[in-house]
């Protein structure tokens, strides 16, 4: 069973600051990670995906993660944020085994950037 | 290719009523799963469909709901008797998976969600 823990309801930031979301997992198995950013009143899009290979990646709309398998961890960064960023980000496992059944979910963090 | 849709986006009902939810997954995918997501909390896994075969139903489904994806394409998930406690948003979300004869998938099988539909019980 995989767990996921995000450490911050909420993370309130200025505009064009940066910003980083945190996230750490448990598994007893090797996973796949994703972020998954939800605008109010709608599904959930991904941002961005660790699968192997490379422990830095980029996703869209300018962030990337960086993958740290010691401290079982996949942080979320921005360089400089805008307000349409404000929005609910998941943090997400998925076991590299078992086919693929389900994903887990963290609680996930509200991102409030203002002016 | 219009994504995954849900409908409907929105339903209030009465206490001790059935609603029904449909998905409609992007057309080639061969997995379909629904979520529920209550405030404050991320989605929580309640069941998922390879093809036609429902493979998977977590502890949170409990008797009053029944999910459905009789053609391997559409799925319904069922509420009976709604309570308030159901009140949520239910996502389904759809993903292919790709198997080469062994019995683990040759891709990542990516979800892609719906919008969403989100059900108050009054």
């Amino acid at each position: 069973a995989q767990s996921v823990t995000q450490l911050d309801s909420q993370v309130p930031v200025f505009e064009e600051a940066p910003v980083e979301l945190r996230c750490n997992y448990s598994s007893s198995v090797s996973v796949y990670l994703f972020w998954y950013v939800q605008y109010p009143n709608q599904g959930l899009q991904l941002l961005l995906k660790y699968l192997s290979g490379s422990t830095l990646v980029k996703g869209i709309n300018g962030f990337e993660a960086e993958f740290n398998k010691s401290q079982t961890s996949f942080h979320l960064r921005k360089p400089s944020v805008h307000i349409s960023d404000t929005a609910e980000y998941f943090c997400a496992v998925r076991s590299k085994n078992s086919g693929y059944s389900t994903l887990t979910f963290g609680k996930g963090t509200m991102l409030l950037v203002s002016p | 290719d219009t994504g995954v849709s849900q409908d409907p986006r929105h339903k209030i009902t009465k206490r001790g009523q059935n609603v029904t939810f449909r998905c409609d997954p992007i057309s080639e995918h061969n997995r379909l799963y629904w979520y529920r997501q209550t405030l404050g909390q991320g989605p929580e896994f309640l069941t998922y469909f390879q093809n036609e075969a429902q493979l998977e139903k977590s502890r949170l489904l409990s008797d009053r709901f029944s999910a459905e994806r009789p053609k391997g394409s559409f799925s319904t998930l069922e509420i009976q008797r709604t309570e308030q406690g159901d009140s949520a948003m239910y996502l389904c979300a759809s993903s292919l998976v790709i198997w080469a004869g062994g019995n683990q998938p040759t891709n990542t099988g990516e979800l892609f969600f719906g919008e969403g539909s989100r059900l108050t019980v009054l």
